[in-house]
């Protein structure tokens, strides 16, 4: 089994509606992030969480929100969808071992969400 | 202006060609350096971390940055159809947690 999975994996939408793509992970890691991927802008990061109860923007927060239900569920709300939200999202998970001075994120497999 | 640069490519070379891959940043304030290897409809994963300036090697690829010039490259020898696949870059500061910058990625195919 995967240890981050993201659901849906495809989604298309209309403009208005909202949309929650949800993120668990098996890793047991803190820290969980979203991030989106479009073609020339590469991966920018939306929101990230250091624990239950740490929430923080990212560099593109505006239009979307985000839940941190448990360690181990991250969910990423779009409000009222745009066209220019389609694009594809990946959640990440990482921790932070005691002694190392970074961490490694891993990623999920990516929800491709297309907003009509 | 990005803070990192890298070349989208796509770039196409022959399999068992060494391939270079780059990116420039301007920020002089990163110190950890990342490359992640994507494959068609997956997620990135991590592929060489390096801390600072120097070089790292793992098999068949190699990570270098240069600080002075603000410019890092991963090196694969021997390239393999499986090396197929977009490398992205990425860099962080000292001082950002866990919060990375990205390249857009180059596309790279490696053709039998």
């Amino acid at each position: 089994d995967a240890d981050v999975t993201q659901t849906p994996r495809n989604r298309i939408t209309k403009t208005g509606k909202r949309i929650m793509l949800e993120c668990s992970q098996t890793k047991g890691h803190d820290r969980m992030y979203w991030y989106r991927q479009d073609p020339g802008l590469g991966l920018r990061l939306i929101y990230y969480s250091f624990d239950v109860k740490d929430i923080n923007k990212g560099e593109i927060s505006d239009g979307y929100s985000v839940s941190r239900q448990a360690q181990a569920k991250f969910s990423l709300s779009l409000e009222s969808a745009i066209p220019n939200q389609t694009a594809l999202y990946f959640c990440a998970t990482s921790d932070l071992p005691a002694g190392l001075s970074t961490d490694t994120q891993y990623f999920g497999p990516g929800t491709r969400l297309t907003v009509l | 202006q990005k803070e990192v640069e890298q070349d989208p490519g796509p770039l196409s070379v022959p399999e068992g060609a060494i391939v270079s891959l780059n990116c420039t940043y301007s920020n002089s304030a990163f110190q950890y350096f990342m490359w992640y290897r994507q494959y068609s409809r997956k997620g990135p994963e991590l592929l060489m971390y390096t801390y600072s300036s120097g070089n790292k090697e793992d098999g068949r690829f190699t990570a270098q940055v240069d600080k002075s010039s603000k410019y890092i490259s991963l090196f694969i020898r021997d390239s393999q159809p499986s090396d197929s696949a977009t490398y992205l870059c990425a860099m962080k500061r000292e001082t950002s947690g866990s919060r990375l910058t990205f390249g857009e990625g180059t596309q790279l195919t490696v053709n039998p």
